[in-house]
Protein backbone atom coordinates (compact mmCIF):
# COMPACT_ATOMS: atom_id res chain seq x y z
CA UNK A 1 0.00 0.00 0.00
CA UNK A 2 1.22 3.57 -1.33
CA UNK A 3 -0.79 5.39 1.16
CA UNK A 4 -2.04 7.45 -1.81
CA UNK A 5 -5.64 6.83 -3.12
CA UNK A 6 -7.25 7.19 -5.93
CA UNK A 7 -11.19 7.05 -7.00
CA UNK A 8 -12.85 6.38 -8.09
CA UNK A 9 -11.11 2.98 -9.11
CA UNK A 10 -13.18 2.35 -12.41
CA UNK A 11 -15.04 4.90 -14.62
CA UNK A 12 -17.04 4.77 -17.82
CA UNK A 13 -19.01 7.29 -19.53
CA UNK A 14 -19.65 8.62 -23.09
CA UNK A 15 -18.31 10.93 -25.39
CA UNK A 16 -18.51 14.44 -24.83
CA UNK A 17 -18.55 13.88 -21.08
CA UNK A 18 -16.82 15.51 -18.48
CA UNK A 19 -15.52 13.55 -15.78
CA UNK A 20 -13.54 14.44 -12.34
CA UNK A 21 -11.03 12.17 -11.04
CA UNK A 22 -9.42 12.10 -6.84
CA UNK A 23 -6.17 11.57 -5.38
CA UNK A 24 -5.39 11.82 -1.96
CA UNK A 25 -1.52 11.87 -1.26
CA UNK A 26 0.91 10.05 1.18
CA UNK A 27 0.68 11.67 4.93
CA UNK A 28 3.05 14.26 4.92
CA UNK A 29 3.21 14.65 0.82
CA UNK A 30 3.44 18.37 -0.44
CA UNK A 31 3.65 17.09 -3.83
CA UNK A 32 0.79 15.74 -6.30
CA UNK A 33 1.80 14.38 -10.00
CA UNK A 34 -0.88 13.49 -12.49
CA UNK A 35 0.27 10.68 -15.20
CA UNK A 36 -1.60 9.00 -18.26
CA UNK A 37 -0.98 5.34 -18.89
CA UNK A 38 -2.02 3.93 -22.58
CA UNK A 39 -1.20 1.39 -24.38
CA UNK A 40 0.50 3.31 -27.16
CA UNK A 41 2.27 5.95 -25.49
CA UNK A 42 3.02 4.30 -22.29
CA UNK A 43 3.10 6.33 -18.65
CA UNK A 44 3.11 10.49 -19.64
CA UNK A 45 3.49 13.00 -17.03
CA UNK A 46 0.76 15.22 -17.34
CA UNK A 47 1.08 17.92 -14.37
CA UNK A 48 2.09 18.63 -10.72
CA UNK A 49 0.97 20.37 -7.86
CA UNK A 50 3.38 21.74 -5.18
CA UNK A 51 1.74 23.05 -2.15
CA UNK A 52 -1.26 23.74 -3.80
CA UNK A 53 0.69 25.66 -6.75
CA UNK A 54 1.07 24.66 -10.33
CA UNK A 55 4.45 23.17 -10.36
CA UNK A 56 5.68 21.64 -13.99
CA UNK A 57 3.43 20.94 -16.46
CA UNK A 58 3.80 18.32 -19.20
CA UNK A 59 1.50 16.80 -22.11
CA UNK A 60 -1.69 17.95 -20.56
CA UNK A 61 -4.66 18.28 -23.59
CA UNK A 62 -6.21 22.32 -22.81
CA UNK A 63 -9.15 19.76 -22.41
CA UNK A 64 -7.67 18.80 -19.09
CA UNK A 65 -7.51 20.61 -16.03
CA UNK A 66 -6.62 20.48 -12.70
CA UNK A 67 -6.37 21.57 -9.12
CA UNK A 68 -4.73 21.13 -5.57
CA UNK A 69 -6.55 21.80 -2.40
CA UNK A 70 -5.43 23.39 1.35
CA UNK A 71 -5.91 19.80 2.42
CA UNK A 72 -3.40 18.73 -0.17
CA UNK A 73 -5.84 16.53 -2.58
CA UNK A 74 -6.25 17.05 -5.66
CA UNK A 75 -8.34 16.60 -8.63
CA UNK A 76 -7.90 15.97 -12.22
CA UNK A 77 -11.03 17.14 -15.10
CA UNK A 78 -11.49 15.98 -18.05
CA UNK A 79 -13.88 17.52 -20.39
CA UNK A 80 -15.62 17.27 -23.86
CA UNK A 81 -14.25 13.09 -23.58
CA UNK A 82 -12.90 11.54 -26.54
CA UNK A 83 -12.60 7.60 -27.38
CA UNK A 84 -8.80 8.74 -27.23
CA UNK A 85 -9.22 9.40 -23.66
CA UNK A 86 -9.74 5.97 -22.26
CA UNK A 87 -6.25 5.55 -20.26
CA UNK A 88 -5.40 4.75 -16.73
CA UNK A 89 -4.74 7.77 -15.05
CA UNK A 90 -2.53 7.62 -12.02
CA UNK A 91 -1.61 10.41 -9.44
CA UNK A 92 1.91 9.99 -7.71
CA UNK A 93 3.04 12.02 -4.33
CA UNK A 94 6.21 12.85 -3.25
CA UNK A 95 7.69 14.71 -0.12
CA UNK A 96 9.28 17.96 -1.36
CA UNK A 97 8.55 20.10 -4.67
CA UNK A 98 10.24 17.42 -6.90
CA UNK A 99 13.93 17.07 -6.39
CA UNK A 100 15.36 14.39 -8.96
CA UNK A 101 16.61 11.85 -6.61
CA UNK A 102 13.14 12.39 -4.16
CA UNK A 103 10.94 9.32 -4.77
CA UNK A 104 7.34 9.38 -6.08
CA UNK A 105 4.40 6.91 -4.49
CA UNK A 106 1.73 6.05 -6.77
CA UNK A 107 -1.96 5.38 -6.31
CA UNK A 108 -3.64 2.47 -7.83
CA UNK A 109 -4.70 4.88 -10.76
CA UNK A 110 -8.51 5.18 -12.63
CA UNK A 111 -8.89 3.14 -15.55
CA UNK A 112 -11.22 5.37 -17.62
CA UNK A 113 -13.23 3.83 -20.36
CA UNK A 114 -14.88 6.55 -22.94
CA UNK A 115 -17.69 4.91 -25.39
CA UNK B 1 8.84 10.51 -29.61
CA UNK B 2 9.89 8.47 -26.33
CA UNK B 3 12.65 9.83 -24.55
CA UNK B 4 14.06 6.66 -22.87
CA UNK B 5 13.84 3.87 -25.06
CA UNK B 6 13.75 0.22 -23.06
CA UNK B 7 14.66 -3.50 -24.50
CA UNK B 8 13.03 -5.17 -24.58
CA UNK B 9 9.92 -4.75 -25.03
CA UNK B 10 8.27 -8.24 -23.95
CA UNK B 11 10.48 -11.15 -22.60
CA UNK B 12 9.35 -14.60 -21.23
CA UNK B 13 11.90 -16.91 -19.47
CA UNK B 14 12.31 -19.56 -17.55
CA UNK B 15 12.61 -19.73 -13.98
CA UNK B 16 16.19 -19.93 -12.56
CA UNK B 17 17.01 -17.92 -15.69
CA UNK B 18 19.20 -14.36 -15.74
CA UNK B 19 18.30 -11.58 -17.47
CA UNK B 20 19.25 -7.94 -18.30
CA UNK B 21 16.34 -5.28 -19.33
CA UNK B 22 18.61 -1.61 -20.58
CA UNK B 23 17.11 1.68 -21.10
CA UNK B 24 18.72 4.06 -23.02
CA UNK B 25 18.25 7.79 -24.19
CA UNK B 26 20.20 10.75 -25.85
CA UNK B 27 19.58 13.03 -22.74
CA UNK B 28 21.77 13.06 -19.75
CA UNK B 29 19.77 12.65 -16.62
CA UNK B 30 20.39 14.04 -12.94
CA UNK B 31 18.65 10.39 -11.60
CA UNK B 32 16.71 7.56 -12.87
CA UNK B 33 14.39 5.44 -11.06
CA UNK B 34 13.38 1.85 -11.91
CA UNK B 35 9.77 0.59 -11.03
CA UNK B 36 7.86 -2.27 -11.35
CA UNK B 37 3.84 -2.49 -12.14
CA UNK B 38 1.76 -5.46 -11.75
CA UNK B 39 -1.81 -5.50 -13.30
CA UNK B 40 -4.33 -3.20 -11.35
CA UNK B 41 -1.57 -1.34 -9.32
CA UNK B 42 0.55 1.69 -9.84
CA UNK B 43 4.00 1.76 -10.54
CA UNK B 44 6.23 0.46 -7.40
CA UNK B 45 9.59 2.47 -7.13
CA UNK B 46 12.46 -0.38 -6.88
CA UNK B 47 15.92 1.97 -6.77
CA UNK B 48 16.84 5.02 -7.38
CA UNK B 49 20.82 5.76 -9.09
CA UNK B 50 22.11 9.25 -8.71
CA UNK B 51 25.87 9.02 -9.80
CA UNK B 52 27.35 8.11 -12.82
CA UNK B 53 28.94 4.40 -12.78
CA UNK B 54 26.67 3.83 -9.70
CA UNK B 55 25.57 0.23 -9.34
CA UNK B 56 22.97 -0.96 -6.76
CA UNK B 57 21.98 -4.55 -5.57
CA UNK B 58 18.42 -5.04 -4.53
CA UNK B 59 19.00 -9.22 -3.23
CA UNK B 60 18.98 -10.76 -6.95
CA UNK B 61 18.60 -7.26 -8.58
CA UNK B 62 21.33 -5.65 -10.28
CA UNK B 63 21.12 -1.66 -10.87
CA UNK B 64 24.04 0.12 -13.19
CA UNK B 65 23.63 3.78 -14.19
CA UNK B 66 25.58 4.71 -17.30
CA UNK B 67 29.15 6.96 -16.34
CA UNK B 68 27.26 9.87 -19.13
CA UNK B 69 24.22 9.19 -17.15
CA UNK B 70 22.82 8.59 -20.46
CA UNK B 71 21.20 4.73 -19.74
CA UNK B 72 20.68 2.29 -17.43
CA UNK B 73 20.46 -1.54 -17.06
CA UNK B 74 18.41 -3.83 -14.92
CA UNK B 75 19.74 -7.51 -13.98
CA UNK B 76 18.02 -10.51 -12.76
CA UNK B 77 19.56 -13.43 -11.33
CA UNK B 78 18.14 -16.66 -10.72
CA UNK B 79 14.73 -15.27 -11.98
CA UNK B 80 11.36 -16.03 -10.01
CA UNK B 81 7.35 -16.63 -11.05
CA UNK B 82 7.45 -13.73 -8.79
CA UNK B 83 9.75 -10.92 -10.76
CA UNK B 84 6.77 -10.99 -13.73
CA UNK B 85 5.99 -7.94 -14.04
CA UNK B 86 6.41 -4.76 -16.21
CA UNK B 87 9.70 -3.15 -15.44
CA UNK B 88 9.89 0.97 -15.87
CA UNK B 89 12.73 3.09 -15.86
CA UNK B 90 11.90 6.66 -15.49
CA UNK B 91 14.83 9.53 -15.71
CA UNK B 92 14.64 12.33 -13.85
CA UNK B 93 15.39 15.65 -15.66
CA UNK B 94 16.54 18.96 -14.00
CA UNK B 95 15.99 21.89 -15.80
CA UNK B 96 14.33 24.67 -14.29
CA UNK B 97 10.79 24.76 -13.70
CA UNK B 98 10.44 21.08 -14.92
CA UNK B 99 11.87 20.38 -11.76
CA UNK B 100 11.45 16.45 -10.73
CA UNK B 101 10.09 15.89 -13.43
CA UNK B 102 9.60 11.91 -14.70
CA UNK B 103 10.15 10.46 -18.38
CA UNK B 104 9.30 7.23 -18.15
CA UNK B 105 10.05 4.70 -20.73
CA UNK B 106 7.82 2.31 -22.35
CA UNK B 107 8.14 -0.68 -19.95
CA UNK B 108 9.80 -4.34 -20.48
CA UNK B 109 6.91 -6.98 -19.99
CA UNK B 110 8.65 -9.49 -17.87
CA UNK B 111 7.35 -13.12 -17.97
CA UNK B 112 8.88 -16.07 -16.15
CA UNK B 113 7.62 -19.10 -16.28
CA UNK B 114 7.47 -22.07 -13.55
Amino acid sequence: DSGVTQTPKHLITATGQRVTLRCSPRSGDLSVYWYQQSLDQGLQFLIQYYNGEERAKGNILERFSAQQFPDLHSELNLSSLELGDSALYFCASSVGPGYSNQPQHFGDGTRLSIL
Amino acid sequence: TQLLEQSPQFLSIQEGENLTVYCNSSSVFSSLQWYRQEPGEGPVLLVTVVTGGEVKKLKRLTFQFGDARKDSSLHITAAQTGDTGLYLCAGAEYRGSTLGRLYFGRGTQLTVWP
